[in-house]
């Protein structure tokens, strides 16, 4: 089975600035996806990014950007310019490409982010 | 757009009480999920609907049991409630197919049992 893990439980930055999160995984399947959510204190989940695994350019949304390093098995998220709307809790996910998968999504434990005026 | 929604958002049980949390897609999507949100474990996926008619277990199914109504309703039925039980539930849709197949959550409702 595959995991995700997220080891940094909280992070802080300040408005404007730059932070990384981080995100590993485990598969030992080569063809599948990974994706960033945001859970707000609303507690909404929203998809910020997703990354195809066979995609080799990393995927950027706005001030959202992905390292994607398929061999390291590491998928960390970049959020530049940060803003106070920021402030969420971030899940790392992967996803299957193929088989009887049907969407299933695996997360990680969660990363706290804070951004601080 | 309502898009997916959950119902009830909040809910006490006591232990041994039954309860069925309902949960609606209005994006015509083929596949549904049930997730639990735990402090420091992420979501888990409890149940999932491939397509209507179909369900099946995911990572974390003992104690609760669900029904695929319609192509647009997915329950989640807790027939006697546990304090292990206590904890957020979301309910999400997807297509179900293709590369770009994205899952959209509902609000999630919280549950705590006494």
């Amino acid at each position: 089975a595959q995991t995700v893990t997220q080891s940094q439980p909280e992070m802080s930055v300040q408005e404007a600035e730059t932070v990384t999160l981080s995100c590993t995984y485990d598969t030992s399947e080569s063809n599948y996806y990974l994706f960033w959510y945001k859970q707000p204190p609303s507690r909404q989940m929203i998809l910020v990014i997703r990354q195809e695994a066979y995609k080799q350019q990393n995927a950027t949304e706005n001030r959202f950007s992905v390292n994607f390093q398929k061999a390291a098995k590491s998928f960390s998220l970049k959020i530049s310019d940060s803003q106070l709307g920021d402030t969420a809790m971030y899940f790392c996910a992967f996803r299957f490409a193929g088989g009887t998968s049907y969407g299933k999504l695996t997360f990680g434990q969660g990363t706290i982010l804070t951004v601080h005026p | 757009n309502a898009g997916v929604t959950q119902t009830p958002k909040f809910q006490v049980l006591k232990t041994g009480q039954s309860m069925t949390l309902q949960c609606a897609q209005d994006m015509n999507h083929n596949s549904m999920y049930w997730y639990r949100q735990d402090p420091g474990m992420g979501l888990r996926l409890i149940y999932y609907s491939a397509s209507e008619g179909t369900t099946d277990k995911g990572e974390v199914p003992n104690g609760y049991n669900v029904s695929r109504l319609n192509k647009r309703e997915f329950s989640l039925r807790l027939e006697s409630a546990a304090p292990s039980q206590t904890s957020v539930y979301f309910c999400a849709s997807s297509a179900g197919t293709g590369r770009k197949d994205t899952q959209y959550f509902g609000p999630g409702t919280r549950l705590t049992v006494l």
